[in-house]
């Protein structure tokens, strides 16, 4: 089945620096990754996603990258802010909206210093 | 729009009891997913349901795991017997499907099991 590595762990940036979280993925079928945030007590909440016939996809202060031959995919933040401050994971699948669920990484806490 | 709704929120028990959760998925969302987040770790898949058919239960533990979705709306997860390491947030998620591939998570039930 599918696996995903998610580094760093935990990562410290002072607040209006920039934020980078990679993926590694196995299965060379997966055509869809979202980034969930996970904030204390709460379910985790989708904030970008990007499907393997996209390069790069972008939202305000998040974009994501994706390279389909590494089997790999990165978060960007940039101008972080405190409200930044969560647990973020990347995850991936073949379908989510058919038979395949999502397969998560183990989550980078982002640490966002005044 | 409501979210997806789970109870209970917290679930405190003894080894070998057994325990259920809840779920009331986003109106109309025909796709509905277990999982179990343990402490430090991202959301793993025990099963997923399309209207009140099984999907996938690969990683269910069957022996002791079971979930039911009547009437392809609401579902319940049961534990019985709980062993120590089911300690974990089990969380509840829903989707439609289609073009907008996204997950809505529960907040989740914290788990513990003594």
């Amino acid at each position: 089945g599918e696996n995903v590595e998610q580094h760093p762990s935990t990562l410290s940036v002072q607040e209006g620096d920039s934020a980078v979280i990679k993926c590694t993925y196995s299965d060379s079928a997966s055509n869809y990754f979202p980034w969930y945030k996970q904030e204390l007590g709460k379910g985790p909440q989708l904030i970008i996603d990007i499907r393997s016939n996209v390069g790069e996809k972008k939202d305000q202060r998040i974009a994501v990258t994706l390279n389909k031959t590494a089997k790999h995919f990165s978060l960007h933040i940039t101008e972080t802010q405190p409200e930044d401050s969560a647990v973020y994971f990347c995850a991936a699948s073949i379908d989510p909206g058919g038979a395949d669920g999502l397969t998560f990484g183990k989550g980078t806490h982002l640490i966002i210093q005044p | 729009e409501a979210g997806v709704a789970q109870s209970p929120r917290y679930k405190i028990i003894e080894k070998r009891q057994s325990v259920a959760f809840w779920c009331n998925p986003i109106s109309g969302h025909a796709t509905l997913y277990w999982y179990q987040q343990i402490l430090g770790q991202g959301p793993k898949l025990l099963i997923q349901f399309q209207n009140n058919g099984v999907v996938d239960d690969s990683q269910l533990p069957k022996d002791r795991f079971s979930a039911e979705r009547l009437k392809g709306v609401d579902s319940t997860l049961k534990i019985q017997p709980a062993k120590l390491e089911d300690s974990a947030v089990y969380l509840c998620a829903s989707s439609t499907r289609g073009l907008a591939y996204e997950q809505f998570f529960g907040p989740g039930t914290r788990l513990t099991v003594l």
